[in-house]
């Protein structure tokens, strides 16, 4: 059965650090990975997707993730980290078309 | 491209009333989707259509809700009978379909209380 684990469920980093995000899955075939990023109260936007080729990826706002076949994983990943970067992340995994899985999130507090 | 828009935002009703969502695709987009979303949890998939066919549902779906979508444009998702339990986020998405698995789109969801 298809799934997604976000092990940490809050993560608190200062302005300007580096960030990670991990994201594990579980799923028979090729996946197809994406990243979303929610602020309070409002809907989920893309920040990055993997689909095939190149194992690392880049989105918006800065953000990379890395996917790793041998630990299926797909790591969200920030250099620097800005406070409007505070926000609910969440990994999915699509399963061929339909419905997407998603991981409880990750709540990411940022502090001066 | 406009976005994915959902009407209302916000829904407060009684316990035992019946509410009605709608939500409006991005245009061209011929993939629909709806997700419920409680705190603290990520989305969970409820149903999805292609052009005007609901091709899936979730076991979350009970026969208290029913979603359409007429001439496979806007969808509305209704829910009767509501119980203090249908209290999330609904969230829609839709997408174009290509080969593999397609970017869903979001819109900004109605939350949903009930009283």
């Amino acid at each position: 059965a298809q799934s997604v684990t976000q092990p940490d469920i809050h993560i608190t980093v200062s302005e300007g650090a580096s960030l990670e995000l991990r994201c594990n899955y579980s799923y028979g075939a090729t996946p197809y990975l994406f990243w979303y990023v929610q602020s309070p109260g409002q809907g989920l936007q893309l920040l990055l997707k993997y689909f095939s080729g190149d194992t690392l990826v880049q989105g918006i706002k800065g953000f990379e993730a890395e996917f790793k076949r041998s630990q299926s994983s797909f790591n969200l990943r920030k250099p620097s980290v800005h406070w409007s970067d505070a926000a609910e992340y969440f990994c999915a995994v699509g399963a061929s078309g339909n419905q997407f899985y998603f991981g409880t999130g990750t709540s990411l507090t940022v502090i001066p | 491209d406009t976005g994915v828009s959902q009407n209302p935002r916000h829904k407060i009703t009684k316990r035992g009333q019946n509410v009605t969502f709608r939500c409006d695709p991005i245009s061209e987009h011929n993939r629909l989707y709806w997700y419920r979303q409680t705190l603290g949890q990520g989305p969970e998939f409820l149903t999805y259509f292609q052009n005007e066919a609901q091709l899936e549902k979730s076991r979350l779906l009970s026969d208290r809700f029913s979603a359409e979508r007429p001439k496979g444009s806007f969808s509305t998702l209704e829910i009767q009978r509501t119980e203090q339990g249908d209290s999330a986020m609904y969230l829609c998405a839709s997408s174009r379909r290509r080969g593999g698995a397609d970017t869903q789109y979001f819109g900004p969801g109605t939350r949903l209380t009930v009283l």
